[in-house]
């Protein structure tokens, strides 16, 4: 079976502060796919990133950044700097790398930036 | 704007009554999932369609639930004799079927409300 952990409910930072959001996951499949999603307070899931699991390279854009570590099953998120516009409910996912894509979301990470 | 689009927003239901929501995918989409989700958790995965082809069914989506996609384009899912429990936001995505997996797609969801 497949899980993913955000142990962190909500993170409360003043802005222009760096944030990471904490990832981690559980599955037996030796290829699978590992996302993260943006919940604005509109409600839409925004995608923001994918990652197999034969591609360990961390990956920047902008202000924000993606390790993932397989070694301890972790894909976590940094935003650098981060701003009021980035207030919002991240989500980590799965999904095997074969077969139907099916996601298994974490609990979600709501991030409150202020002023 | 070519996103996925759903309707209705919100329903507003009494218990045991019938509610039908719709789903339009990116048109070049092949896959289309629907997945609900309640507050303060993350979506939960409910079924899939491979073009018109319905290739998985969650063990959340019970007798009361159907979804059809008619023709591979839009799909409907209907839920029969409404319980308070199912007040959710019913969500529904579209993905691409090419290798490597790509991203799934979220429409902006119906939040169903069971009086």
């Amino acid at each position: 079976a497949q899980k993913v952990t955000q142990a962190q409910t909500e993170i409360s930072v003043v802005e222009k502060e760096d944030v990471t959001l904490d990832c981690v996951y559980e599955t037996r499949d030796t290829t699978y796919y590992l996302f993260w999603y943006k919940q604005p307070p509109s409600g839409e899931l925004v995608f923001l990133i994918r990652r197999n699991s034969f591609d360990e390279q961390n990956e920047i854009s902008g202000r924000y950044s993606w390790n993932f570590q397989k070694s301890t099953s972790s894909f976590n998120f940094t935003i650098t700097a981060s701003q009021v516009v980035v207030s919002a409910v991240y989500f980590c996912a799965l999904t095997p790398g074969t077969g139907f894509q099916k996601l298994v979301f974490g609990t979600g990470t709501r991030l409150l930036v202020s002023p | 704007d070519t996103g996925v689009s759903q309707d209705p927003r919100h329903k507003i239901t009494k218990r045991g009554q019938n509610v039908t929501f719709r789903c339009d995918p990116i048109s070049e989409h092949n896959r289309l999932y629907w997945y609900r989700q309640t507050l303060g958790q993350g979506p939960e995965f409910l079924t899939y369609f491979q073009n018109e082809a319905q290739l998985e069914k969650s063990r959340l989506l019970s007798d009361r639930f159907s979804a059809e996609r008619p023709k591979g384009s839009f799909s409907t899912l209907e839920i029969q004799r409404t319980e308070q429990g199912d007040s959710a936001m019913y969500l529904c995505a579209s993905s691409l079927g090419t290798a490597p997996l790509r991203e799934q797609y979220f429409g902006p969801g119906t939040r169903l409300t069971v009086t």
